[in-house]
């Protein structure tokens, strides 16, 4: 069975600081979608990068970028200089025939 | 291109009484997916529809349904409604492929029971 597991419920930063959110997960497929969204308070849940388990380069956008280790079953999110505007609930999610999320971790960019 | 769009977004209902919410998926998506959001549990699968048909089933009890149309939008109903089924439902579309690449989520619907 699919899992998600994120084991940090909440974390502070201050702002301009770097901060990794880990996510492990397990699956019995080869080939699979990893993601890591983002549900600000205003709920609407978006999408903040996507990695293909196919692929050995880790997923880039902008001050965002993952640490995937496919052995280890491991998908960590970092955030470069963080921003006022990364405040939310940070959800890993993994994606082969369904996608599971994992519980999320709230993540505060204090000013 | 429209966003997917879940009406109601807030609504409260009287235990034992039933619900039903609404999706319409992003045009051109065939997929829709709804989800149980609470603080407690998280994310929480409920199912999947693609082409009218139910793909996949998380682990909710029967008074969770669903059904999807011809034109993709997608209602899920929840009978005898109890306390413990106040959430935020979240509904999330895409473009089917064997694999999921991208969901894309509307705003949600606050559900109170009371």
């Amino acid at each position: 069975a699919q899992t998600v597991t994120q084991s940090q419920p909440e974390m502070s930063v201050q702002e301009a600081e770097t901060v990794t959110l880990s996510c492990t997960y397990d699956t019995s497929e080869n080939n699979y979608y990893l993601f890591w969204y983002k549900q600000p308070p205003s709920r609407q849940m978006i999408l903040v990068i996507r990695q293909e388990a196919y692929k050995q380069q880790n997923a880039t956008e902008n001050r965002f970028s993952v640490n995937f280790q496919k052995a280890a079953k491991s998908f960590s999110l970092k955030i470069s200089d963080s921003q006022l505007g990364d405040t939310a609930m940070y959800f890993c999610a993994l994606s082969d025939d369904k996608i599971i999320f994992g519980k999320g971790t709230r993540l505060h960019i204090l000013p | 291109k429209a966003g997917v769009t879940q009406t109601p977004r807030y609504l409260i209902k009287t235990r034992g009484q039933q619900v039903t919410l609404s999706c319409s998926p992003i045009s051109g998506h065939r997929s829709v997916s709804w989800y149980q959001q609470t603080p407690g549990q998280g994310l929480q699968f409920l199912f999947e529809y693609f082409s009218e048909t139910q793909r996949n089933k998380g682990n909710f009890p029967g008074r969770f349904s669903g059904r999807q149309f011809s034109n993709s939008r997608s209602e899920m109903n929840v009978s005898t409604l109890e306390l413990g089924d106040s959430a935020l439902y979240l509904c999330a579309s895409s473009f089917f492929s064997e694999m999921n690449t991208e969901a894309f989520f509307g705003q949600g619907t606050r559900l109170t029971v009371v």
